[in-house]
């Protein structure tokens, strides 16, 4: 079985602090890819990033970090210096490239930060 | 790059009522899927396409629901007789031929039965 798991259902930060989210995930699949978007208030899911499963390397982009271990099958998000703009949910995803094309998500973290 | 295009944004409508829902996906896609979303929750796969093929559908897509992409560019989703479980966003996304692709969301449309 295919699952993400997201244990923080809400966040909530002042600005300017640094914030991770957790994401964990299962398959038996040995390649897969892992993404996480962003879904502001207007409802649009935004991919944020692609990870495959061969390649382990942390990325980073501007205040964007991610820290993907297989050894824990996470795949952690960080937001630093977090602003006001950055409130959104998040969501975790799941592609096992054997089996399917599609999207398995997690439930979502609710990022809140306050000015 | 326009985006994927989801029409309507917002449909109110009663039980029992058929409602059809459309989406155009960014020009040079093949792959084309739709999700449902409901509140707190995930989105939630429901159906894709390689150009006009349907090649899965989930358990969630009941007999009420239909999804065709005729000429392998724009989708519609119907759902027939409609429940007050079928109340949610739904989500339509679209990539282009490579696995590794990410999928590109419209804004979905939010669907209100009374």
């Amino acid at each position: 079985a295919q699952k993400v798991t997201q244990a923080q259902t809400e966040i909530s930060v002042v600005e300017k602090e640094d914030v991770t989210l957790d994401c964990v995930y299962e398959t038996r699949d040995t390649t897969y890819y892992l993404f996480w978007y962003k879904q502001p208030p207007s409802g649009e899911l935004v991919f944020l990033i692609r990870r495959n499963s061969f390649d382990e390397q942390n990325e980073i982009s501007g205040r964007y970090s991610w820290n993907f271990q297989k050894s824990t099958s996470s795949f952690n998000f960080t937001i630093t210096a977090s602003q006001v703009v950055d409130s959104a949910v998040y969501f975790c995803a799941l592609r096992s490239v054997d089996s399917s094309y599609k999207l398995i998500f997690g439930s979502g973290t609710r990022l809140l930060v306050r000015p | 790059d326009t985006g994927v295009s989801q029409n309507p944004r917002h449909k109110i409508t009663k039980r029992g009522q058929n409602v059809t829902f459309r989406c155009d996906p960014i020009s040079e896609h093949n792959r084309l899927y739709w999700y449902r979303q409901t509140l707190g929750q995930g989105p939630e796969f429901l159906t894709y396409f390689q150009n006009e093929a349907q090649l899965e559908k989930s358990r969630l897509l009941s007999d009420r629901f239909s999804a065709e992409r005729p000429k392998g560019s724009f989708s519609t989703l119907e759902i027939q007789r409609t429940e007050q479980g079928d109340s949610a966003m739904y989500l339509c996304a679209s990539s282009q031929g490579n696995s590794n692709q990410p999928q590109h969301f419209g804004d979905g449309t939010r669907l209100s039965i009374l």
